[in-house]
């Protein structure tokens, strides 16, 4: 039961141009949403979140939009870097846990 | 992320065998949560425990796990005859106070042979 998705498993970009990074999710009593990003070998790092109570969030090159009527998440990397290669996972939480996104694969070709 | 702490980072056991994983959190963080990431999937629950306390084991298997944060010391991550299944990145994460973002640690990569 895959509550929250990332139905693309890879995006490339070019240095300069904008990354969107898509998530769907299905539960509507999440009330708070969060982006990781992940490099191999290493554990998840927080990038930005937000509440359900906004519909935008933004931090320096990163912004997270999130529209609840359509149950939609999306992750804004403008300009995109060749060190934002890596895989983002979205995230939603309800009570005590966080369900997570199987990943998108990002690649920023220089 | 030097902040939570995971070892070892790389376990391998014989099917059978018990696995022992160990997290401590960061400074000053009470809270702690185990999920599990199997090949091409995401993240998923396990546990999530307080100082002395298991909060919601719900992502558990009911069988051959459990975890432990005692009152001194790291958390731990306990399988008991671990089967090939088995075999994924286990994370550990801290935070603060309940429902606050997550710091991860760089995970525990079982393999069972």
């Amino acid at each position: 039961d895959q509550q929250v998705k990332q139905n693309s498993p890879s995006l490339s970009v070019q240095e300069g141009r904008i990354s969107i990074l898509n998530c769907d999710y299905t539960n509507s009593m999440f009330d708070y949403f969060l982006w990781y990003k992940k490099y191999p070998a290493e554990g998840p790092t927080f990038l930005i979140s937000i509440s359900s109570i906004k519909d935008k969030n933004e931090d320096g090159r990163f912004t997270v939009f999130l529209n609840k009527s359509a149950k939609h998440l999306s992750l804004h990397i403008v300009p995109s870097q060749p060190g934002d290669s890596a895989v983002y996972f979205c995230a939603a939480r309800t009570g005590n846990q966080f369900y997570f996104g199987t990943g998108t694969s990002l690649t920023v070709i220089p | 992320n030097a902040g939570v702490m995971q070892n070892p980072r790389h376990l391998v056991r014989r099917r059978g065998q018990e696995a022992r994983l160990r997290c401590s959190p960061m400074k000053g963080h009470s809270h702690v949560y185990w999920y599990r990431q199997l090949p091409e999937e995401g993240l998923k629950f396990m546990v999530y425990l307080q100082k002395e306390n298991i909060i919601d084991e719900s992502g558990m298997p009911k069988e051959r796990f459990s975890a432990e944060f005692p009152k001194e010391g790291p958390s731990i991550l306990r399988i008991q005859q671990v089967v090939r299944g088995d075999s994924a990145a286990y994370f550990c994460a801290s935070s603060p106070e309940i429902n606050y973002g997550y710091t991860f640690g760089s995970g525990t990569r079982l393999t069972v042979v």
